[in-house]
This record gives C-alpha cells, structure tokens and sequence, in this order.
C-alpha cells in the first residue's frame, strides 16, 4: 500500500545548526503536507505541496517537493529550542486517506 | 475558538472493556478522519467518515468501528479492549481531503 518513508528517525543539532528531514516513496505523490508535533502535543498542519519541484518558504523553514513527486524535504535554518519536535509528511498518495511517515524526532542543544 | 474538539481528554480501561471517543469537527469541515498514535510513532490511520458514510479504512480490526452524526460529529468506538490499544488517538478535521486539523487526542491506556 502507500508509504511514505521519512529519514532520518532521530536528529540531534546544536542551537544554530541547519536541519533536514527527507520523505520519501516509490509511488508518485498527488501532494506531501507536513506536520509539527511538540512533545505531548498534537500534529500541527505546517504546509502542503502540490506540484511538482515546489519550494514554499516558512521564515527559517524551505520545503521542497521533488520533480517526480516522489520526494519531499524540509529544512531549517538556524534551528532555535522552540524547534524541538517531530516532523511528520503524510500524503494523500492517490486516494483521500492521508497516509504519514514514522516522523524526525528534532532535538535541539542551546 | 472552532478548532477540533475530542472527548475525553485521558481514559484508563481494562483489558476486554469496550470505549467510546468523541470528536467534534472544526466549523466548515465536513470530514472526520481518526488515528492511532502509538508512542514514538507516526499517527496511523484507522478510518474516515463523510456524509455518515465510513468512506476509508485503515489495517484496524472490526473491534474499532465509528460514526458520524449529521452535525459532522464522531464517535470512534473501540470493543474487546487489548493492552496494545493503548495510545493516542486523534481526530482530524477537514473539508472533503483538505486543510486537515487535529484536534488534542484522547490519550487511551489500557491496564
């Protein structure tokens, strides 16, 4: 079935330092969304792209939709504390249910 | 504020008991999808419900089961309770498959 898989499990940066998260799938995406989870706290909608080669800004936040729409990263620059958390994709793949990868856990050293 | 709503917030049942989880949609949205969230994993997804109809589901078995109400409320009901159902589960809002949002979790632990 859909998958998306979502590299890499864990990242641990010191305040300052770039991060990247990569999502991947071996099918070809409608469109990739990705989600903000703060520790005990529930997935926040952060964006969603449509087409294909897509680069959305967030402030320090670059998402990226891939030319085949089989890939999606997200980075951060400058990452800050309040940038702890998981970061989830998900998809809609070709059917409506949103399908999401297994997340980054991002944790930050001030 | 018309964001999601789930009831309750934290339950505790026992191994065989049955439960009861509310959602109450963001105003506008009309769909109500629910998911699993196990500790250190991805939400997973149980179900989706649209005009009272279940529309799709997920790898869950016939024990979890929903419904929507004509006001886009749901109910995920889950029977025969096992110690592995125990996580978060979430509801997420939407209008038909877009602008998806999630409500708090009801946070399940099963003793």
């Amino acid at each position: 079935g859909q998958q998306v898989m979502q590299i890499p499990q864990y990242q641990h940066v010191q305040e300052g330092e770039d991060f990247t998260t990569y999502c991947n799938s071996s099918t070809t995406l409608s469109n990739i969304q990705w989600y903000k989870q703060r520790p005990g706290g529930h997935p926040v909608f952060l964006i969603q792209l449509v087409k294909s080669g897509e680069v959305k800004k967030q402030k320090r936040l670059t998402f990226q939709f891939g030319e085949a729409k089989k890939n999606s990263s997200l980075h951060i620059t400058a990452t800050q504390t309040t940038d702890v958390g998981t970061y989830f994709c998900a998809s809609q793949g070709g059917s409506e249910k949103l399908v999401f990868g297994k997340g980054t856990k991002l944790t930050v050293n001030p | 504020d018309a964001g999601v709503t789930q009831s309750p917030t934290h339950l505790i049942k026992t191994r065989g008991q049955q439960v009861t989880l509310r959602c109450s949609p963001k105003s506008g949205h009309d769909t109500v999808s629910w998911y699993q969230q196990a500790l250190g994993q991805g939400p997973q997804f149980i179900f989706q419900y649209y005009e009272e109809e279940e529309r799709q589901r997920g790898n869950f078995p016939d024990r979890f089961s929903g419904h929507q109400f004509p006001n886009y409320s749901s109910e995920l009901n889950v029977n025969a309770l096992l110690l592995g159902d125990s996580a978060l589960y979430l509801c997420a809002s939407s209008l038909r498959d877009y602008g998806y949002t999630f409500g708090s979790g009801t946070r399940l632990t099963v003793v």
